[in-house]
Parts: C-alpha cells; structure tokens; sequence
C-alpha cells in the first residue's frame, strides 16, 4: 500500500501568514488522485482539495493544492482564525485509499 | 443539504458484536457510492470499507475483512456496517462518507458527525 508522510507534523504560524503543508508519497500517485481534508477538534473531517489541485464546493481560493507524482502540497495563502485545525492527505490512485498522519496548524 | 447522521455505537466487549447505521438525506442516497472510515482516539483516519450505489462492488480494509460486512438499503436511505470479532484495536470513531465515485473508493465529499465504538472488557 501507498504510505503517506505529512511534514511539518506540527506548524505554528500567526494569522495572515502563508502556510506551505507537504504530503510525500511512497509510490508514485497515479492521475494526481490526491485529496486533502481539514478536521478540527470534535468534528468530522472536511473535504478541501481533490485531484490534487481542485477545490471542494464552498472552499475558499486561500486554498490551494499542487504536486504530482510523489509530491503534493497544500498551501493556505493567508490565515484566517478559522483555519487552525489538522489537516490530511489522502490518495485514492491505489487501493486500499490510504490516509496521512496529518499535519497540526496552531497558533503562533 | 447533505447530511449523514450514525447511530448505534456504543461499549461492547472484545469478540462482541455491533451494528452501526448511517442515514441519509438531502441528496439521492441510491445514486452514491458510501464509505465508512475510523478513527481512533487521538489518531488519524483509516478507510474501512466501501459500497457502490447498487452494492455491486464491495470492499475492505484487510485489517477488517472477514469480520466486517457492509450493506445498504437505497429505499430507507441508509448504510450499514456490521462488526463482529470486535478487538480492542477497533476502538473508534466511525464516520459515514459519501463517496461520489461510481466503482472503487475514491474522495468522501460529505462526512458525518461519527458514532463511537469502543471495545472493552
């Protein structure tokens, strides 16, 4: 099975900044077929990028996905509050789908 | 709008079994393909098991096969997942997700709030 690797594990970084998420894969993604959630404390994850670079119904442009092959990013142009949270990625090119470890947002 | 809302988890005893339930509502439930995936406690997210909108094409995790089995019922707009053998490595929270691939499991676009299940003696 494909394995994910999420780095920083941790990011901490102040509002209005810009946030750069890297998921590596340990085989190559086959048609981009990358997606990323959010999750925040408590709740149910939520769907923000799939295909590696379209966006989900309702989310904002400030996110963005990139990358192809082993390489994929997820990029938040500038924070708002509301986006501190975990966020995953999660390949879908190769069965059985496979999640990330995720990468913890704070606060700075 | 979407909404996806699991029952029936709950404390149950290693090799016991429960049966979660997932309805939906809000978009045509017979036209989607359903997900189930976990999360244990402090953890990340595993997909589970999976279901085409007319069940013709089934699948699972190998750390669940043979001990899982999902099922839906297109006219009661609900989604199914029966655990048996439970283990303690079950313990989770158990989302509901549609999945808008037509054959094999790809993206789950709508979630719901997750029911939990642990396993215990």
């Amino acid at each position: 099975e494909i394995v994910l690797t999420q780095s920083p594990g941790t990011l901490s970084l102040s509002p209005g900044e810009r946030a750069t998420l890297s998921c590596r894969a340990s085989q190559s993604v086959s048609s981009s077929y990358l997606a990323w959630y959010q999750q925040k404390p408590g709740q149910a994850p939520r769907l923000l990028i799939y295909g590696a670079s379209s966006r989900a119904t309702g989310i904002p442009d400030r996110f963005s996905g990139s990358g192809s092959g082993t390489d994929f990013t997820l990029t938040i142009s500038r924070l708002e509050p509301e986006d501190f949270a975990v966020y995953y990625c999660q390949q879908y090119g190769s069965s059985p789908n496979t999640f990330g470890q995720g990468t913890k947002l704070e606060i700075k | 709008e979407v909404q996806l809302v699991e029952s029936g988890g709950g404390l149950v005893k290693p090799g016991g079994s429960l049966r979660l339930s997932c309805a939906a509502s809000g978009f045509t439930f017979s036209s989607y393909s359903m997900n189930w995936v976990r999360q244990a406690p402090g953890k990340g997210l595993e997909w589970v098991s999976s279901i085409s909108s007319s069940s013709s094409y089934i699948y699972y995790a190998d750390s669940v096969k043979g001990r899982f089995t999902i099922s839906r019922d297109n006219a009661k707009n609900s989604l199914y997942l029966q655990m048996n053998s439970l283990r303690a490595e079950d313990t989770a929270v158990y989302y509901c997700a549609r999945d808008p691939a037509a054959m094999v499991p790809t993206i789950n676009d709508y979630w719901g709030q997750g029911t939990l299940v642990t396993v215990s003696s």
